[in-house]
């Protein structure tokens, strides 16, 4: 596709389940990010995987949080036992491989912790 | 560690005026990038401008321009004859070698 794609778009469910919220980066993007957007706040970094070399996960809240990608293709975004402060949307952007390159997000999605 | 501050949470301009969002960030790099990003309600981060901190000239895109003060580090956004398409969130952000670090936002409302 044209640019990032993410699914599901909203995504509820109960507290103590697991969730997977999948990403799919621009074709050739290197970089991969996600990001966590509470209500009414910033965009807060998670993880970022950058081509073959070890994920930069100081950004995860908890070790209940994951992330896999595999190659320069699909990451996924895996929460355990989910809380109900999880709930937020989450976004992922992909980016060529310098500084300067513009990220391109996703539409995110929209995480509900009942 | 780099931090971001937008001081103001909400602004409005009237539609065809000038409105400046203001953005203050804090790092111990002399080689960085800023951004301005928006966010409409379709949740899609769009980029507005970048500025690198080596350049001493002010970004500009079309309606959209930059106040960079480096030694200040103030970074702010100036929008001219605004738009009602205009209406969002928009949030600053930096960048060295790392993810981008963002503020919390301003949301900007257009009147007609």
């Amino acid at each position: 596709g044209a640019g990032v794609s993410q699914s599901p778009s909203n995504k509820v469910t109960e507290k103590g389940k697991d969730v997977e919220l999948r990403c799919d980066p621009i074709s050739g993007h290197t970089a991969l990010y996600w990001y966590r957007q509470r209500l009414g706040q910033g965009l807060e970094f998670l993880i970022y995987f950058q081509g073959n070399s070890a994920p930069d996960k100081s950004g995860l809240p908890s070790d209940r949080f994951s992330a896999e990608r595999t190659g320069e293709s699909v990451s996924t975004l895996t929460i355990q036992r989910t809380q109900q402060e999880d709930s937020a949307v989450y976004l992922c952007a992909s980016s060529l491989d310098r500084v300067v390159d513009e990220q391109f997000f996703g539409p995110g999605t929209r995480l509900t912790v009942l | 560690a780099q931090t971001v501050t937008q001081s103001q949470p909400e602004m409005s301009v009237q539609e065809a005026e000038t409105v400046t969002l203001s953005c203050t960030y804090d790092t111990s790099e002399s080689d960085y990038y800023l951004f301005w990003y928006k966010q409409p309600p379709s949740r899609q981060m769009i980029l507005v401008i970048r500025q690198e901190a080596y350049k001493q000239q002010n970004a500009t895109e079309n309606r959209f321009s930059v106040n960079f003060q480096k030694a200040a580090k103030s970074f702010s956004l100036k929008i001219s004859d605004s738009q009602l398409g205009d209406a969002a969130m928009y949030f600053c952000a930096l960048r060295r070698n790392t993810p981008l670090v963002f503020g919390k936002g301003t949301r900007l409302s257009v009147i007609a």
